[in-house]
């Protein structure tokens, strides 16, 4: 079975502009989920994402955001892009049913820098 | 609300010798432990996770790691490292009801020739 799909894997961009990133979840994961990892604050969740419906999310401001297609796979946007955005961003999909238990399984990432 | 402390930020190790990295958690409700490994320039990898049942959780790689509900710890270990165990190693919780994992900062492994 093919496992996360992210692209592209790299991202250059400079303040002001947004981005787009994409995310294929593994075949029948209905959940995906999205994090930050920085050095300064390590791994942090941005939202997830479960039949097309966003179902959590972070602590992040509204320039984050996300949506998912009927096939499961997922896109994140950020607007008005700053220089503290700069991170390996990160999907991860998972069944989706069984909250506590169920398990996630990451992609490579995503790396963008922000000039 | 749940939150993980990984106590060591960098571990040096001889080759072939023991290791233990440390994780405590604390949460409100049912938790589920994790522990994930990231190799450079690459995602997270699941290593081992616990949800139920016997403590001892065996994974992948020959690690083991061990569920302590009275020190609220998850303790990974591995009786003797390979250079390729170079890596840091992230403890990961979700709790009942969540559908996120809240993680640890991260612990740095590095094995010594």
């Amino acid at each position: 079975k093919a496992g996360v799909t992210q692209t592209p894997r790299y991202l250059i961009k400079t303040r002001g502009q947004q981005v787009t990133l994409s995310c294929s979840p593994i075949s029948g994961h209905r959940s995906v989920s999205w994090y930050q990892q920085t050095p300064g604050q390590g791994l942090q969740f941005l939202f997830e994402y479960f039949s097309e419906t966003q179902r959590n999310k972070g602590n992040f401001p509204g320039r984050f955001s996300g949506r998912q297609f009927s096939n499961s796979r997922s896109e994140m946007n950020v607007s008005t892009l700053e220089l503290g955005d700069s991170a390996l961003y990160l999907c991860a999909s998972s069944l989706g049913f069984t909250s506590g238990t169920d398990t996630q399984y990451f992609g490579p990432g995503t790396r963008l820098t922000v000039l | 609300a749940q939150s993980v402390t990984q106590l060591d930020s960098q571990v040096p190790v001889f080759e072939e010798a023991p290791v233990e990295l440390r994780c405590n958690y604390s949460s409100s409700v049912s938790v589920y432990l994790f522990w994930y490994v990231q190799y450079p320039n690459q995602g997270l990898q699941l290593l081992l996770k616990y949800l139920s049942g016997s403590t001892l959780v065996k994974g992948i790689n020959g690690f083991e790691a061990e569920f302590n509900k009275s020190q609220t710890s998850f303790h990974l270990r591995k009786p003797s490292v390979h250079i390729s165990d170079t890596a840091e190693y992230f403890c990961a919780v979700n709790g009942a009801g969540s559908y996120q994992l809240t993680f640890g900062k991260g612990t740095k492994l590095s094995v010594i020739p």
